[in-house]
């Protein structure tokens, strides 16, 4: 089957760092996306992973390893507006739609 | 250049009735993608039309319906509402000629049925 998987919420306090896991297991692979979403808001992009290796954005950084299903959203020098769900999704090939995480809900706290 | 818009913003409707939803991608985006959010919980996939065509839906019941038209806009329907569908509809579009295919998502239309 296919699944998703993200941590339902977490805590970090304002200034700090935090890491949002995310696996997944697909038929197909053909790129991963993290989305924010604020409360009540759309989802906006984030970053977008279709090779190994790390992609840096300014504060926000992605992460995927392809073998072992798995990437990661990187938040650093947390802020009080990153308070939002992170939304992972992958691409599968075969059905060329994306499959969605339930999200993360990221806590900052001052 | 404007992004995915949706219409209404907010809608109220009693249950047995019918909701309509309409939704405009970006300029040059043929696919276009409307997903179900309850309240608290992640996006369900609910259609996804291309090039005019349903190519894919969700687990959802006949009730939720659409189309797409040849200017790429796109119309959600749900019949006979039940107060369950309350929730926000989301439409999002994809334009086959970017590199990273990266869908981007219009405001939401919040839809409460009473």
């Amino acid at each position: 089957g296919q699944n998703i998987d993200q941590p339902t919420e977490m805590t970090a306090t304002e200034g700090a760092i935090v890491q949002i896991n995310c696996t997944y297991q697909t038929s197909g692979f053909n790129g991963l996306f993290w989305y924010q979403q604020h409360a009540g808001e759309a989802p906006t992009f984030l970053s977008y992973n279709v090779l190994d290796g790390l992609e840096e954005k300014g504060r926000f950084s992605s992460f995927l390893s392809r073998s072992k299903g798995y990437s990661y959203l990187l938040l650093k020098e947390l802020q009080m507006k990153d308070s939002a769900s992170y939304l992972c999704a992958v691409r599968d090939i075969q059905e060329y739609q994306l499959i969605w995480g339930a999200g993360t809900k990221l806590i900052i706290k001052p | 250049e404007a992004g995915v818009t949706q219409s209404p913003t907010h809608l109220i409707k009693t249950r047995g009735q019918q909701a309509t939803l309409r939704c405009s991608p970006i300029s040059g985006h043929t696919s276009v993608y409307w997903y179900q959010q309850a309240l608290g919980l992640g996006l369900q996939f609910l259609l996804w039309y291309d090039e005019g065509e349903e190519r894919n839906r969700g687990n959802f019941p006949p009730r939720f319906s659409g189309r797409q038209f040849p200017n790429y806009s796109s119309e959600l329907n749900v019949n006979a509402l039940e107060l369950e569908d309350s929730a926000l509809y989301l439409c999002a579009s994809r334009g086959g000629q970017e590199f990273r295919n990266t869908i981007y998502f219009g405001e939401g239309s919040w839809l409460t049925v009473v």
